[in-house]
């Protein structure tokens, strides 16, 4: 069964570092997503990617964040200068719209565990 | 305002009893789906349930949902030892097609 792919499982980096989360969603998918979730918090959604560009972005997803899809299969997220707070597991997910609609499953990823030094 | 919130925040159970977890949202939706995340690892789809649907069923899980009430609830029969996670429901926003928002959640512990 296809599933969602995410490298590293775990990224150990010195705040203001540039770290670089990588995700290779399900092979059909047209809408991809990364959330997060702070140990012991809700997961929080940050970004929705379609159509080569952003569609909607959370107010947590700054000027510090950027995703791109260098390729045909990745998607990634880039975090510019980490903060100590950045520390979180992220999750990349992805899901396919039925014709005309755009509110489907969304498949996630394993994660990758971010801590921040 | 917080979207999804599950209740209990933990349940613990014997196996092979029937665990209940419920769910409350604020704002209208077109689907909530459940999720379930054993410790420290990702998040697995259980079940999408449209607002136009009352009930779904999959394997051991039934979900209900009252749209009247804006809130659903997660049934898990025969619970086993494998069933120890933490679930989550998970709503669309209605005027957002994209992200979906997530409860905090039920810690379900299944005692052998």
């Amino acid at each position: 069964e296809p599933e969602v792919t995410q490298t590293p499982s775990h990224q150990v980096t010195q705040m203001g570092q540039e770290v670089i989360l990588r995700c290779v969603p399900i092979s059909n998918h047209l809408y991809f997503y990364w959330y997060r979730q702070i140990l012991g918090q809700k997961v929080e959604f940050l970004v929705s990617f379609y159509n080569n560009e952003i569609s909607e972005k959370s107010e947590i997803f700054d000027d510090q964040f950027s995703v791109e899809r260098p390729d045909g299969s990745n998607f990634t997220l880039k975090i510019r200068s980490t903060k100590l707070e950045d520390s979180a597991m992220y999750f990349c997910a992805s899901s396919s719209p039925r014709t005309g609609a755009l509110w489907e499953t969304q498949y996630f990823g394993p994660g990758t565990r971010l801590l921040v030094l | 305002s917080q979207q999804g919130e599950e209740d209990p925040q933990a349940l613990s159970i014997q196996e092979g009893e029937n665990a209940t977890m419920n769910c409350s949202y604020k704002t209208s939706i077109n689907n909530l789906q459940w999720y379930r995340q054993n410790s420290g690892r990702g998040l697995v789809h259980l079940i999408l349930i449209r607002s136009n649907e009352r009930e779904k069923h999959s394997g051991r899980l039934r979900v209900t949902l009252d749209t009247s009430k804006k809130s659903s609830s997660l049934l898990i029969t025969a619970s086993r030892a494998a069933d120890t996670a933490s679930y989550f429901c998970a709503t669309d926003g209605y005027s957002s097609a994209s992200k979906i928002i997530f409860g905090s959640g039920t810690r379900l512990s299944i005692r052998p």
